[in-house]
């Protein structure tokens, strides 16, 4: 199985910060990856898939990176909105497996 | 608009079996796989397996096999995932989630997702 893993766990930013999330893979996966936000509550929401593609809605703040083991999501410039918890998930080989999340609080 | 609504929530005791459904609505049921994804409370998402509701084929978790179930109901559009023998440690909120493709083709992220079905298992 493959198992995801992302830092950090938890980080403090502002309002207008540029922030950057790692998410590694224990092999490769190509490019067979998507992240998610969730908020406190709700179902999970998709930001981007195939490592660097933005769902249709989602803001241009959001970009991801990355092929293989290793991979970003970077947020330009954090918004009130952006305070959630994001998760990784491969999607290359069942079965799927999601990263423990990181959690992106108010500083 | 595409959604996915879910049953509500459920108090079992150990040993027991739930059945969560999952009504699509807004696009066609039989052209997407149907997956069910659970959470622990503030824990992470663990994917659980696969339905394609056109040939009723199924997937599972190596961790589930044996105790789930994922089946559909075409007419009722909508899909219902089982989970049998319960224990403390699947008290969770369970999510179905909907496959951009289905069987080979397409992508195999999740774009559509329900609210979530909160099953307490406590005696």
């Amino acid at each position: 199985d493959i198992q995801m893993t992302q830092s950090p766990s938890s980080l403090s930013a502002s309002v207008g910060d540029r922030v950057t999330f790692t998410c590694r893979a224990s092999q490769s996966i190509s490019s067979w990856l998507a992240w998610y936000q969730q908020k406190p509550g709700k179902a999970p929401k998709l930001l981007i898939y195939k490592a660097s593609s933005l769902e249709s809605g989602v803001p241009s703040r959001f970009s991801g990176r990355g092929s293989g083991t290793e991979f970003t999501l970077t947020i330009s410039s954090l918004q009130p909105d952006d305070f959630a918890t994001y998760y990784c998930q491969q999607y290359n080989s069942f079965p799927y497996s999601f990263g423990q999340g990181t959690k992106l609080e108010i500083k | 608009q595409v959604q996915l609504v879910q049953s509500g929530a459920e108090v079992k005791k150990p040993g027991a079996s739930v059945k969560v459904s999952c009504k699509a609505s807004g696009y066609t049921f039989t052209n997407y796989d149907i997956n069910w994804v659970r959470q622990a409370t503030g824990q992470g998402l663990e994917w659980m397996g696969w339905m394609n509701p056109n040939s009723g084929n199924t997937g599972y978790a190596q961790k589930f096999q044996g105790r789930i179930s994922i089946t559909r109901n075409t007419s009722m559009i909508t899909a219902y995932m089982e989970l049998s023998s319960l224990r403390s440690e699947d008290t969770a909120v369970y999510y179905c989630a909907r496959r951009p493709g289905a069987g080979t083709l397409g992508a195999r992220y999740f774009d559509y997702w329900g609210q979530g079905t909160l099953v307490i298992v406590s005696s």
